[in-house]
């Protein structure tokens, strides 16, 4: 299946430092979503970046995407206690409009 | 409405009923997905719509579980003689075809 998996599965940083989180998939994609999860709450859309595009940035997030190693990263800058969270990344298989989830990255930002 | 909405929030059940879940997209939106969520996973895909048409229903775990959206809009998850395992938080989304994906808070079905 399509299915993003997130790496790492779990990470933990001080305020201010910069969180990266990678996603890979298997096969061609029409796009990529990232969410975010607040402890098993709401599905909070976070940035979509379309398989023509190499990056896209959203006020303290960036996302890249590198479609001929398919994998993308989620770069949160000056990270905030707020931002605990789990973030997943969802593919889209070429062709459809079907979004596979992986199992997430537990962020947790230390005050 | 502003949002997807879904109701009920909170099902709980007896093993062996019948539960129907709804969900109300987006206005205009074309796109409706189906999700499962157990604690500590990510969403598990188990079916989509585009308009009323059913796209894909390869992730209902089996023949108890149905969906439906007659009219393009309103959707209905219907799960057939409840077990306990079917015990989770269920997602819906909607979008606008190859767009971002809004979803719904969820219902959590418990069955006792």
């Amino acid at each position: 299946s399509q299915q993003g998996e997130e790496d790492p599965q779990a990470l933990s940083i001080q305020e201010g430092e910069n969180a990266t989180m990678n996603c890979s998939y298997k096969t061609s994609i029409n796009n990529l979503q990232w969410y975010r999860q607040n402890s098993g709450r709401g599905l909070v859309h976070l940035i979509l970046i379309r398989s023509n595009e190499r990056e896209k940035h959203s006020g303290r997030l960036r996302v890249t995407l590198d479609t001929s190693k398919k994998s993308s990263s989620l770069l949160i800058t000056a990270s905030r206690a707020a931002d605990t969270a789990s973030y997943f990344c969802a593919p889209s298989t070429s062709g459809t409009y079907k979004y596979i989830f992986g199992t997430g990255t537990r962020l947790k930002v230390l005050a | 409405g502003a949002g997807v909405s879904q109701s009920p929030r909170y099902k709980v059940t007896k093993r062996g009923q019948d539960v129907a879940l709804r969900c109300d997209p987006i206005s205009g939106h074309v796109s409706l997905y189906w999700y499962r969520q157990a604690l500590g996973q990510g969403p598990e895909f188990l079916t989509y719509f585009n308009y009323e048409a059913q796209q894909d229903k390869s992730g209902l775990p089996n023949d108890r579980f149905s969906a439906e959206r007659p009219e393009g809009s309103i959707s209905t998850l219907t799960i057939q003689r409840t077990e306990q395992r079917d015990s989770a938080m269920y997602r819906c989304a909607s979008s606008l075809g190859a767009d971002t994906q809004y979803f719904g808070p969820g219902t959590r079905l418990t069955v006792l």
